[in-house]
């Protein structure tokens, strides 16, 4: 049973607009959140993060968004870029960050110049 | 963030025939992760390796598939044993710097015939 997911394999947006990943998670005792970039060819590149006790964190064009109640987070990218075009991977973890990551499918977006 | 320089990046074997795959890390590190990630699927942890114990592998996976060693701090190697087309994944190593975000390899295209 996948405990984190992410339900939309693929996501395409225009340069310059906003870009909104979704992720839920089943498993209640997660509280570390992760959202990592992949190139083709490459190994995946941690992007940003968030702990439970926030309900957002930001980081440039990059923000995530937890919500607990709904065991859902988004990552939003503004504004989207052609570079931005990669696979996004959201992971959870459990006590603090310190138990291993899960991770989801993945989805893939495609920013269009 | 960590240099890791995983070998091969991509290889195509024979079924029945093992492989070994290496991963370097330019600074010693405590704990190093294999992640498996067959097509359209999530990664996957496979194992943690300590240098000087044997590895801790996670359920599905066992030591006699995919014999890890660690002789190093900064050096672990996985064989994937008389593969199977399902086997054909991508391999990735990953540490970490004692906080949650872990840091990958370019990972090894496995593509078994």
């Amino acid at each position: 049973d996948q405990q984190v997911k992410q339900n939309s394999p693929s996501l395409s947006v225009q340069e310059g607009r906003i870009s909104i990943l979704n992720c839920d998670y089943t498993n209640s005792m997660f509280d570390y959140f992760l959202w990592y970039k992949k190139y083709p060819a490459e190994g995946p590149t941690f992007l940003i993060s968030i702990s439970s006790i926030k309900d957002k964190n930001e980081d440039g064009r990059f923000t995530v968004f937890l919500n607990k109640s709904a065991k859902h987070l988004s990552l939003h990218i503004v504004p989207s870029q052609p570079g931005d075009s990669a696979v996004y991977f959201c992971a959870a973890s459990g006590a603090g960050g310190s138990e291993k990551l899960v991770f989801g499918k993945g989805t893939k977006l495609t920013v269009n110049p | 963030s960590a240099v890791i320089s995983q070998k091969p990046s991509r290889d195509i074997c024979q079924r029945g025939t093992s492989l070994t795959i290496q991963c370097q890390v330019d600074s010693q590190v405590t704990m190093m992760f294999w992640y498996r990630q067959q097509p359209g699927q999530s990664l996957t942890l496979i194992a943690t390796a300590n240098q000087g114990s044997e590895a801790t592998y996670e359920s599905g996976f066992v030591i006699d598939k995919f014999p890890i060693s660690r002789p190093n701090l900064t050096f672990s190697t996985l064989t994937v044993s008389n593969m199977s087309p399902e086997d054909s994944s991508i391999y990735l190593c990953s540490v970490d710097r004692g906080g949650p975000e872990a840091f990958f390899g370019q990972g090894t295209r496995l593509t078994v015939v």
